[in-house]
């Protein structure tokens, strides 16, 4: 069965800082992974991919993150928060079978 | 991108009511969606699988009974809460995928207060 760890549920930047948010994942076989974003009464937006391609995906909004098979992890980074950054972010995984969902990560952007 | 919406977007009912919630997808057919609840700072948790023109699969915990969910078409699946309580006010959030994808689109969300 897969799972999903994310390191951390808030994390407060500077704007301008460097956004770094992590995800392990466990999976017995190879995975598709994501990072989703939801921002407050909404519902998930797709930040970026990974689908055994390339292992440095780069996605919306500035975001990418980096699938590193030896360390089973897809951290997502941002070079400069932004104001409009502050969200919910939610790594997930599959396959096999459903979609399954770290337990997210708040992040604050402080001026 | 592919387009999922929800309807309503929020809705309160008085327990003991049944509520149904709308999932379309609008730019493209789903023969699979699904359903998640979300309670407050938590993450997205799985209710069901529904298929287009079969019965719904539950994860387990999950009241079958209580939560009836239909997807008629290839674009339209519904959720229905039976006999509304507090306890089941929650996000209700759906998801479409695209046959033969691995790609999920979500919609935006259902807030339900049960009072």
């Amino acid at each position: 069965a897969q799972s999903v760890t994310q390191l951390g549920s808030h994390v407060s930047v500077s704007e301008g800082a460097l956004v770094l948010l992590r995800c392990n994942y466990s999976s017995s076989v190879p995975p598709y992974l994501f990072w989703y974003v939801q921002y407050p009464n909404q519902g998930l937006q797709l930040l970026l991919k990974y689908t055994s391609a390339a292992t440095l995906v780069k996605g919306i909004n500035g975001f990418e993150a980096e699938f590193k098979k030896s360390e089973t992890s897809f951290h997502l980074t941002k070079p400069s928060a932004h104001m409009s950054d502050a969200a919910e972010y939610f790594c997930a995984v599959r396959p096999p079978g459903k979609l399954t969902f770290g337990g997210g990560t708040r992040v604050l952007v402080k001026p | 991108g592919a387009v999922v919406s929800q309807h309503p977007s929020w809705v309160i009912c008085k327990s003991g009511t049944s509520v149904k919630i709308e999932c379309r997808s609008l730019d493209f057919q789903a023969t699979t969606m699904f359903w998640y609840r979300q309670f407050p700072k938590q993450s997205l948790m799985l209710m069901a699988t529904s298929n287009e023109g079969s019965k719904a699969t539950y994860e387990q915990g999950v009241e079958k009974d209580k939560f009836l969910i239909n997807h008629a078409s290839l674009t339209l699946s519904t959720l229905t809460v039976t006999s509304a309580h507090p306890e089941d006010s929650s996000f209700y959030i759906c998801s479409a995928r695209i046959p033969v994808s691995y790609e999920q689109y979500f919609g935006p969300g259902t807030r339900l207060t049960v009072t």
